[in-house]
Order: structure tokens, then sequence, then C-alpha cells
């Protein structure tokens, strides 16, 4: 079955470090891949995407992901994290219907 | 331009009543999903239209839930009988045709069935 795992459900980090949040994908053939970003009471709002091509995507806010066939995984990084990145970040899946299977979703807290 | 819109935003309702949730994709978008966001569940996918047609329902979790698309725009979602565990935020997201994969999200309804 197709799959999505966010191994980490609540990460915390503090205002100015880098930022990796893992994804892993279970897939019959490499599926188009996203990360969206859900703050407190907002909807879902698309981060970046990966269909083809260079496996550096870049996205909105300062964030990037890496894509990486060998290892299924679709790993979303920010050099250094401000306060308002806070909250709930959400790898996804698709096949060419657009159908987006979710990963379980990681919760991102930022210290001062 | 105008995204996706949803409404009610929220709906209060009572075990048993039947419910309608309504979709405005963006204009010209022509593939709309229904997707349910639980506590318990996390993102779940429900149906999909393309056009006013519905080639993937699989996510429906009973016949109690249904669908529908008129004019290739606005989509309803209606439960009938509600029951506690539908309570949730329902999303619905629109994506334009050719190649384009991207969906926009609507801001959500939060069912609450008490």
């Amino acid at each position: 079955a197709q799959s999505v795992t966010q191994p980490d459900i609540h990460i915390t980090v503090s205002e100015g470090a880098s930022l990796e949040l893992r994804c892993n994908y279970s897939y019959g053939a490499t599926p188009y891949l996203f990360w969206y970003v859900q703050s407190p009471g907002q909807g879902l709002q698309l981060l970046l995407k990966y269909f083809s091509g260079d496996t550096l995507v870049q996205g909105i806010k300062g964030f990037e992901a890496e894509f990486k066939r060998s290892q299924s995984s679709f790993t979303l990084r920010k050099p250094s994290v401000h306060w308002s990145d806070a909250a709930e970040y959400f790898c996804a899946a698709s096949s060419n219907t657009g159908k987006l299977i979710f990963g379980q979703g990681t919760t991102l807290q930022v210290k001062p | 331009g105008a995204g996706v819109s949803q409404s009610p935003s929220n709906k209060v309702t009572e075990k048993g009543k039947d419910v309608e949730l309504r979709c405005d994709p963006i204009s010209g978008h022509t593939a709309l999903y229904w997707y349910r966001q639980s506590l318990g569940q996390g993102l779940e996918f429900l149906i999909y239209f393309q056009g006013n047609s519905a080639p993937d329902k699989s996510g429906l979790p009973s016949d109690r839930f249904s669908a529908e698309r008129t004019g290739g725009s606005v989509s309803t979602l209606t439960i009938q009988r509600t029951q506690q565990e539908d309570s949730a935020v329902y999303l619905c997201a629109s994506r334009g045709g050719g190649t384009s994969y991207e969906q926009y999200f609507g801001p959500g309804t939060r069912l609450t069935v008490t």
C-alpha cells in the first residue's frame, strides 16, 4: 500500500538553528512529492514540490528539500529557523490523479 | 485571485442530523478533492472530482458520506445521520489542469457532532 512516513512527531529547535524534517515514502513508482505547512487554525500552504529533475528543490520562506530515490526520502531543510516557522509540517505524495497521501505530520516548536 | 473557499467555517450539529459542507474551488480548476483532518487519523483523502465526475471515491468512510460537484465548480459534501466520530476538519482543495499537480487548500470546515 502507498504510504508516507514522518518519523518525528515533534521537533524543538532554537531560533536561528538549522532545521531538518524527515519524510519517507512507499510507492510503486516515484511519486510527486510535496511539503505543506499548517499554522494553528490555518489551512495548508504548499512550501515546495518535487516532480522530476534536480533533486534539490527550493520553496517559499527559505525552505528547500532534497529528494533521494535510493532512500525513498524527501527531506525538508531550512538553514536558520525563525519563531514564525513554528507550525505543523506535512509531507505528502501523489500519483497522477493528484490524490494526496499525507504523513502524520511533524510539529515544530521554536525556542527563543 | 480568489483562493479556495469553504462554508461554513464552523458547524455544530446534533448526532443523527444531516450536514452539508460547501467548497468553491479556484475558478477554472478542473480537479477538486475533499480531505478530512482529525486527531486520531491525521489527514485522509475522501474523494476526487475531475470535472463533475468522481473517479475516485475510495476514501469515503461509509455510505453516510456522499459528494457532488455541479457545473465543474462548486462541490458539496453531505454527511447523513452524523456520528460523533465524524467530528473533524473537512478540507477542500482544487488543482488546475495539465501537468500541474499542486493542490490549493481552503481553510476548512470544522464539524463538531454533539
